[in-house]
């Protein structure tokens, strides 16, 4: 079946740094798509990212990611942490059905201090 | 845009009771989803329903029944509630082509 690997648990930047959530995945379908959610303490989780297209640049909030294929991977970057930053991540994949069924990583904590 | 609320919030039930959460909407959204979220297991899910009276098992049906008689609403029944299953439950909607999920503030079960 699909799977997501992220950067396990805790990752721990101070503020002004920049930073590298990563994201790899293993699926035997070709059309597949991508996504980022966040989730703020308390909150709901929210779509932060998607994108489908390989090797393309996608950016929201001050965050990017590329899609790459060749590696598998869809890795969340940021070059300047805020304090308000600080959140779990979820990388999530979508095999191409039109049910909209998500495969999600363990999710990722991050922390920025002063 | 909509909302999705949650019922209860919080829920606190006995060892081996059979306990009911709800989750309503109004995006007019096809598919609804239900998710279990354990810290440092993500979201794993549980059921899923592409329309009114369809319903699909995910990676973590045994244990859990659920319902889906009207479109704004999708029920997951905790058949014999356990104490290692005390989690956050998150129902999620998304439209057709279903590329975004919302997500609901979330039902948070304790077993006692």
């Amino acid at each position: 079946g699909d799977s997501v690997t992220q950067t396990e648990g805790l990752v721990t930047v101070t503020e002004g740094l920049p930073v590298m959530l990563n994201c790899t995945y293993q699926t035997a379908y070709s059309d597949v798509a991508f996504f980022w959610y966040v989730q703020y303490l308390n909150e709901a989780p929210k779509l932060l990212l998607r994108s489908s297209t390989d090797n393309k640049r996608t950016e929201h909030q001050g965050f990017h990611a590329t899609l790459h294929k060749s590696s598998s991977s869809f890795h969340l970057q940021k070059s300047s942490v805020q304090l308000s930053d600080s959140a779990l991540y979820y990388c999530a994949l979508n095999t191409g059905a039109n049910t909209g069924k998500l495969t999600f990583g363990h999710g990722t904590i991050l922390r920025v201090h002063p | 845009g909509g909302i999705i609320t949650q019922t209860p919030k919080f829920l606190i039930g006995q060892e081996g009771q059979k306990l009911t959460l709800k989750c309503q909407q109004n995006f007019n959204h096809d598919t609804m989803y239900w998710y279990r979220q354990d810290s440092g297991k993500g979201l794993r899910l549980i059921y899923y329903s592409i329309t009114e009276n369809d319903l699909q098992k995910g990676d973590l049906s045994e244990g859990y029944d659920a319902s889906r008689e009207k479109k704004s609403s999708f029920s997951l029944t905790v058949t014999s509630a356990q104490k290692n299953e005390m989690a956050v439950f998150l129902c999620a909607t998304s439209g057709w082509g279903g590329f975004e999920q919302y997500f609901g503030p979330g039902t948070r079960l304790t077993v006692l």
